[in-house]
């Protein structure tokens, strides 16, 4: 069975510093990854994804996440964070029969200080 | 493109109540889905559809029903509504490519109070 493990609920950075938010996954086949952002009273809005093309994936807004199997880990980072990045990030692995369902992570909530 | 539409955005209910949560995509997405979210618990799979005319359940279905009679437009009912089910609903699609499912779109999401 595949599931998600965002290994911190709350992270807190300068602006200015990377950001670093850790995922680890766990799947009986080569997975399909996400990294969602979600806004204060908004929707979901994707960042990034891993389909086993590349182990380095870059996303929107200056953001990666490297996929190591070795690890089962797929973290996010950011070199240097910016206020608008304050949000809630969710870690998906995708279940790759007939349902297509989304398996969320609990999400990690960002905080950039000024 | 409009993308993923929902309505309404906000919605209040009084127990026992039925409503109709629309969701709309201007992608020709093949697939849709319902997830709502609850705090601490991310999104959970409520229904999900592969195209017109089939849906299945998902992980928390219970209390809702789905049907998909165009490619466009997938609705959410609730037939009884309990205060169990106050949460945010959100809407998503996607398409199919070379036998895959690829990223899931979601709508702006219905903030749903049930008192």
């Amino acid at each position: 069975a595949q599931s998600v493990t965002q290994l911190d609920s709350h992270v807190s950075v300068s602006e200015g510093t990377p950001v670093l938010l850790r995922c680890n996954y766990s799947s009986s086949y080569s997975p399909s990854l996400f990294w969602y952002v979600q806004h204060p009273n908004k929707g979901l809005q994707l960042l990034l994804k891993y389909t086993s093309a590349a182990t380095l994936v870059k996303g929107i807004n200056g953001f990666e996440a490297e996929f190591k199997k070795s690890e089962t880990s797929f973290h996010l980072t950011k070199p240097s964070a910016h206020m608008s990045d304050a949000a809630e990030y969710f870690c998906v692995v995708s279940k790759m029969d007939s349902s297509y369902k989304l398996i969320f992570g609990s999400g990690t909530r960002l905080l950039v200080r000024p | 493109n409009a993308g993923v539409t929902q309505t309404p955005k906000f919605q209040v209910l009084k127990t026992g109540q039925s409503m109709t949560l629309q969701c709309a995509q201007d992608m020709n997405h093949e697939y849709m889905s319902w997830y709502r979210q609850d705090p601490g618990m991310g999104l959970r799979l409520i229904h999900y559809s592969v195209g017109a005319g089939i849906t299945d359940q998902g992980e928390v279905p219970n209390g809702y029903n789905v049907s998909r009679s165009t490619t466009e437009d997938f609705p959410l009912r609730l037939l009884s509504a309990a205060p169990s089910q106050t949460s945010v609903y959100f809407c998503a699609s996607s398409y199919s490519r070379a036998g895959g499912w690829y990223e899931q779109y979601f709508g702006p999401g219905t903030r749903l109070t049930v008192t």
